[in-house]
């Protein structure tokens, strides 16, 4: 199984600053034939379901504001959103859609600081 | 919009067999890959499984010997069953559609239900 971690396990972040999570694979999610990262994050707010966010490791999904950025490649990845906002506070979780049995990661909680 | 509902028991006793259905409306089945994911009461997600349009699945090693996942296209719906539960099977179960990118990217989620293994 392809393993995913994340860090920081949490974060507090002033609105308007720049909150930044970093997402590792225990393999890489390259997939060399396309040259596409099979690396997708997803924001999650209390009592509602996970949210795609970007897919392909920096592709926003449609409606998703361009204060979130995601970049990376191989093993490394970074979910960046650029100017905090009150509605951004959530769970952020990374998944890995590389391998036949799809992971995520522990996810990482961003709080208002 | 397509728009997914869980529906089954909330409860249900250790060692018997849990039975989900999501209800899929504003869209058909056909043609995609519909999944079941399950979050833990600690947040971790686990995938489970998914089912294609046509009947085809594929499972969570880790589950395989206990899931079944089929799909009604008669009635727009996908179910679930988990044999044999006990209480590190209480968790949100969530049906899920994939996106047309990729068979495992999960793009439309339901709301969830949560199930909880106890006697």
């Amino acid at each position: 199984d392809i393993v995913m971690t994340q860090s920081p396990d949490s974060l507090a972040v002033s609105l308007g600053e720049r909150a930044t999570i970093d997402c590792k694979s225990s393999q890489s999610v390259l997939y060399s034939s396309n040259n596409k990262n099979y690396l997708a994050w997803y924001q999650q707010k209390p009592r509602q379901p996970p949210k795609l966010l970007i897919y392909w490791a920096s592709t926003r999904e449609s409606g998703v504001p361009d204060r979130f950025s995601g970049s990376g490649s191989g093993t490394d990845f970074t979910l960046t959103i650029s100017s905090l906002q009150a509605e951004d506070v959530a769970v952020y979780y990374c998944q890995q859609y590389y391998s036949t049995l799809p992971t995520f990661g522990p996810g990482t909680k961003v709080d208002i600081k | 919009q397509v728009q997914l509902q869980e529906s089954g028991p909330g409860l249900v006793k250790p060692s018997e067999t849990l039975s989900l259905t999501c209800t899929v409306s504003g869209g058909s089945i056909s043609s995609y890959y519909w999944n079941w994911i399950r979050q833990f009461p600690g947040k971790g997600l686990e995938w489970i499984g998914h089912v294609y349009y046509s009947g085809s699945t594929s499972y969570n090693p880790s589950l395989k010997s206990r899931v079944t996942i089929s799909v009604d296209t008669s009635k727009n719906q996908i179910s679930l069953r988990l044999s044999s539960v006990t209480a590190a099977d209480t968790a949100v179960y969530y049906c899920a559609r994939a996106s047309n990118w990729n068979d495992l990217l999960l793009e439309y989620w339901g709301q969830g239900t949560l199930v909880t293994v106890s006697s």
